[in-house]
């Protein structure tokens, strides 16, 4: 069953921790992205990655991190720099690196800092 | 960074047809007009998605003037379940560029 996972679902962190949000994919695809959604607002890109150990910072990279050491996983670790961390958080994958393949989604992370 | 504007909200009735434009004057040249879905706390579905003229499938229909600077969503006769936000992306080789969407509202 092919698709993009996301875990856990929710996640509850105090003030001033580091977490490391999950994102796994089995469809073999190169690029994979993370973005972050306030609640009425659009999605914004954090970072994003087209190639195995490569990754380039999207529009709101500050106090964020992410690792590609493998095709199939995308990791995004929330830092406790980042000011405001509490949010919906979504990865997606795309099959290649030209503009008209379309980007799948997973379920999403909701993170709340307390 | 070429951005979309489309209008915040829409409401519709069961069985109409609704049509959603977006604006991109700044689109480039390698930029696919792209729409997607969205219910609340799930992540994004994608609809359509065209370079120019009349895109259809089985969901919608997509119209690009020859400009490209704006495109239009058409849903043929909506119902109960298409109430989501509706989102106009350009999709390069970089990434998605989000707006804030439109919130299509369908009454019974």
């Amino acid at each position: 069953d092919g698709g993009i996972t996301q875990s856990p679902k929710y996640l509850f962190r105090k003030e001033g921790q580091n977490v490391t949000l999950s994102c796994e994919q089995n469809l073999n695809h190169d690029a994979m992205y993370w973005y972050r959604q306030d609640p009425g607002q659009g999605l914004r890109l954090i970072y994003y990655s087209q190639i195995v150990n490569d990754f380039q910072k999207g529009d709101i990279a500050e106090g964020y991190s992410v690792s590609r050491e493998k095709k199939e996983s995308f990791p995004l670790t929330v830092t406790s720099a980042q000011k405001n961390p509490t949010a919906f958080y979504l990865c997606a994958s795309k099959p290649g690196r030209d503009g008209n393949n379309e980007q799948f989604f997973g379920p999403g992370t909701r993170l709340t800092v307390l | 960074l070429a951005k979309t504007t489309q209008p915040i909200s829409m409401d519709s009735y069961e069985g109409q047809e609704v049509n959603i434009t977006c604006s991109h004057n700044n689109i480039a040249t390698n930029d696919y007009i792209t729409w997607y879905q969205q219910f609340p706390s799930q992540g994004p579905r994608f609809i359509i998605q065209g370079y120019k003229t009349k895109v259809t499938n089985e969901v919608a229909s997509l119209f690009i003037p020859a400009d490209r600077k704006s495109s239009t969503l058409s849903l043929p006769r909506v119902s109960l379940s298409d109430t989501a936000v509706y989102y106009c992306l350009l999709l390069s080789r970089r990434a998605l560029t989000f707006g804030s969407g439109t919130r299509l509202q369908v009454q019974p």
